[in-house]
């Protein structure tokens, strides 16, 4: 069983609608990280969070450190939004630092 | 534009072969990280460097290695290159090395490389 996983893989929305990824992960973490990665390839970093909750403009991200879940929501989702999204955790293993990733939700929004 | 470069940003080669991809970190980076994407793997954590020490292995072949050098610039080796080794490989930066100081991680544009 994977370390982290996510949910939905495959997701297909329409312009505007309220969009909600999930992640669950089955280890002790120092911090959970999302990311996103488009057709083109690069990968750029959304989030990084312990604790609570961040937003950044149409982007929100949760996490419960005690149900060892997260999830990112996107309002007023846009055919820009077309991404792979992919939650990535930060192990406890002794001042390293290298990240385990989900295999990522392919969202694809549909004008 | 992430501040972390890499190339050579697409690389063919043949089986058998020895590869050097290289990584400049963000300015005033002291980590770096190297991982790798394909297509049944996923992204998979390599290695990473903290001011040219080596820091954490995760999944990185022995064919594999890498080095930061003085100025904090980095090279991953690929020896013996496999059909296998196919893939995208991302460097990425932060400030600190440590679980305990959460900051976060920039990626570079990737290298892709085909083993033909």
């Amino acid at each position: 069983k994977n370390e982290v996983e996510q949910s939905p893989q495959n997701l297909t929305a329409q312009e505007g609608e309220f969009i909600t990824i999930n992640c669950s992960y089955s280890v002790g973490i120092s911090a959970l990280h999302w990311l996103q990665q488009h057709p083109g390839g690069g990968i750029v970093s959304l989030f990084m969070l312990s604790s609570g909750k961040k937003k950044h403009g149409r982007l929100i991200a949760t996490i419960n450190i005690q149900e060892k879940h997260s999830s990112l929501h996107i309002t007023a989702s846009h055919p820009r939004d077309s991404a792979v999204y992919i939650c990535a955790v930060r192990k406890w293993v002794g001042g390293a630092d290298g990240l385990t990733f989900g295999k990522g939700t392919h969202l694809i929004i549909q004008p | 534009d992430s501040g972390v470069t890499q190339t050579p940003k697409h690389l063919i080669t043949a089986t058998g072969q020895r590869v050097t991809l290289r990584c400049s970190p963000r300015s005033g980076d002291l980590s770096v990280y190297w991982y790798q994407q394909s297509l049944d793997q996923g992204l998979q954590f390599l290695i990473q460097y903290y001011n040219g020490e080596e820091r954490a292995k995760g999944n990185i072949l022995e064919r594999f290695s890498a080095q930061q050098f003085p100025d904090l610039h980095s090279e991953l080796n690929l020896s013996s290159l496999e059909l296998g080794d196919s893939a995208l490989y991302f460097c990425a930066s932060s400030v600190s090395g440590t679980s305990g100081s959460l900051k976060t991680q920039y990626f570079g544009p990737g290298t892709r490389l085909l083993v033909l």
